[in-house]
């Protein structure tokens, strides 16, 4: 089992230019989640997927859009991209009658 | 929103010493992780506690959940090179959603 993957692994942007963040997991697992991370602040919640077919605001959701594209795979899309979105992107899951996530390895995105 | 605070933010004490590190919020939690993140992957659980003064050790950590179940601390006996990392507490609200709210991390280095 891979677990939770994330593609890519590095990018750098232009501001304005769009792209979108791969996510996919081999668990089996229900629920889906985006997350930043920056310095000083943990991580927070962009947006997150209870089941295929259903996505959620989390914390941060301005700039983002995301789909679950099936059971395995919840992707995040920059429309437009701005610096205040440089960070780095973690993808987690997690299965029915448990709390724990398991996460990504993540994915560092500059705009510059 | 619910916010998890940790401290302290940064920690750097010799191999061999004692610490605590902890997390505090001003809203309950029906139950509390702690993630451990080392550099270029993603968090990984190390523990959870669901009851409210529950104990629990993990080798040479040792984990408490508040009575009041709003703040939980992490001990380390005996820190080694291997505990350096970025602890990460995370809540699970009382109102039983898909969320959970994460501190602002700890980043441990543990000098030789």
């Amino acid at each position: 089992n891979a677990g939770v993957t994330q593609t890519p692994k590095f990018q750098v942007l232009k501001t304005g230019q769009s792209m979108t963040l791969q996510c996919a997991q081999d668990m089996n697992h229900n629920s889906m989640y985006w997350y930043r991370q920056d310095p000083g602040m943990g991580l927070r919640l962009i947006y997150y997927s209870a089941s295929e077919g259903t996505t959620d605001k989390g914390e941060v959701p301005n700039g983002y859009n995301v789909s679950r594209l099936n059971k395995r795979e919840f992707s995040l899309r920059l429309e437009s991209a701005a610096p205040s979105q440089t960070s780095v992107y973690f993808c987690a899951s997690r299965g029915l009658g448990s709390y724990e996530q398991y996460f990504g390895p993540g994915t560092r995105l500059t705009v510059t | 929103t619910q916010l998890l605070e940790q401290s302290p933010q940064f920690l750097s004490i010799q191999e061999g010493e004692n610490l605590t590190v902890y997390c505090n919020s001003s809203s309950v939690f029906s139950s509390l992780q702690w993630y451990r993140q080392e550099p270029g992957e993603g968090p990984v659980l190390l523990v959870t506690v669901v009851t409210g003064g529950e104990v629990k050790k993990l080798k040479r950590l040792t984990f408490q959940f508040g009575d009041a179940r709003k703040d939980s601390s992490l001990h380390i006996t005996a820190a080694q090179t291997g505990d350096t990392g970025l602890y990460l507490c995370a809540g699970v609200s009382n109102f039983g959603n898909e969320k959970l709210t994460f501190g602002t991390g700890t980043r441990l280095t543990i000098i030789p």
